[in-house]
């Protein structure tokens, strides 16, 4: 059964850092990972998308790494904002004909201090 | 392009009650899935609709849920009657074509959830 942890579970850091959010996963036959961020009260917005098959992605300010064999994920944020403050979900989905769920981390907090 | 919206946004309700939740997919999507946070807990897996066929309903916790999804658009999930472990966060998420070969349509877009608290 698939695991996904996500250390460390609050951050808090000064504007302008650059930081990494870390994801381990239990069971190395993925399909792909997947981040998302939520705000407070809200639905969870897609960050990035790995395929099993790739090293990273990259969005902006923002740089996804997957390291299948060893079952882990980075997630780097370069000159962080406060607007960057939200919880960031790490989820995988495994390697499993015909199904799509993903199997979610219980998330890192992150909070920038202007 | 509309993304994914639920309602009701909240629902508060007594133990024994019937609570029934929509969601409305992105215009397009073939596939769409319920996941639920409770109190505590990581964001869980609950079903998974292609179209209007039940491909995957593993994570559905017992008979008290119900999701449909008449003529493959919206779907709805009923919980009868609500306990009070149900309390939690109802996330709905939706992806294109399963056949779908670029990240874009992988993704899987959620929407805002529904806020259930069973008194």
């Amino acid at each position: 059964k698939q695991e996904v942890t996500q250390i460390p579970a609050a951050l808090s850091v000064p504007e302008g850092e650059n930081l990494v959010l870390n994801c381990s996963f239990t069971d190395s036959a993925i399909y792909n990972l997947q981040w998302f961020r939520q705000d407070p009260g809200k639905g969870l917005t897609s960050l990035l998308l790995i395929q099993s098959s790739q090293r990273e992605q990259t969005s902006g300010r923002l740089n996804a790494s997957l390291d299948k064999s060893s079952g882990r994920s980075t997630l780097y944020i370069a000159a962080s904002q406060p607007g960057d403050s939200a919880t960031y979900l790490c989820a995988v989905r495994s390697l499993d004909t015909g199904r799509r769920a993903l199997t979610f981390g219980s998330g890192t907090r992150l909070q920038v201090q202007p | 392009e509309a993304g994914v919206t639920q309602f009701p946004s909240h629902s508060v309700i007594e133990k024994g009650q019937t609570v029934t939740l929509r969601c409305d997919p992105i215009s397009g999507h073939d596939n769409l899935y319920w996941y639920r946070r409770v109190m505590g807990k990581e964001i869980k897996f609950l079903l998974h609709f292609v179209k209007e066929s039940k491909q995957d309903e593993s994570g559905m916790p017992n008979n008290r849920f119900l999701a449909e999804r008449t003529g493959g658009t919206y779907s709805t999930l009923k919980v009868q009657p609500a306990e009070l472990e149900d309390s939690g966060v109802y996330f709905c998420a939706s992806s294109q074509d399963a056949a779908g070969v670029t990240l874009r349509q992988e993704t899987q877009y959620f929407g805002p959830g529904t806020r259930l608290l069973v008194l």
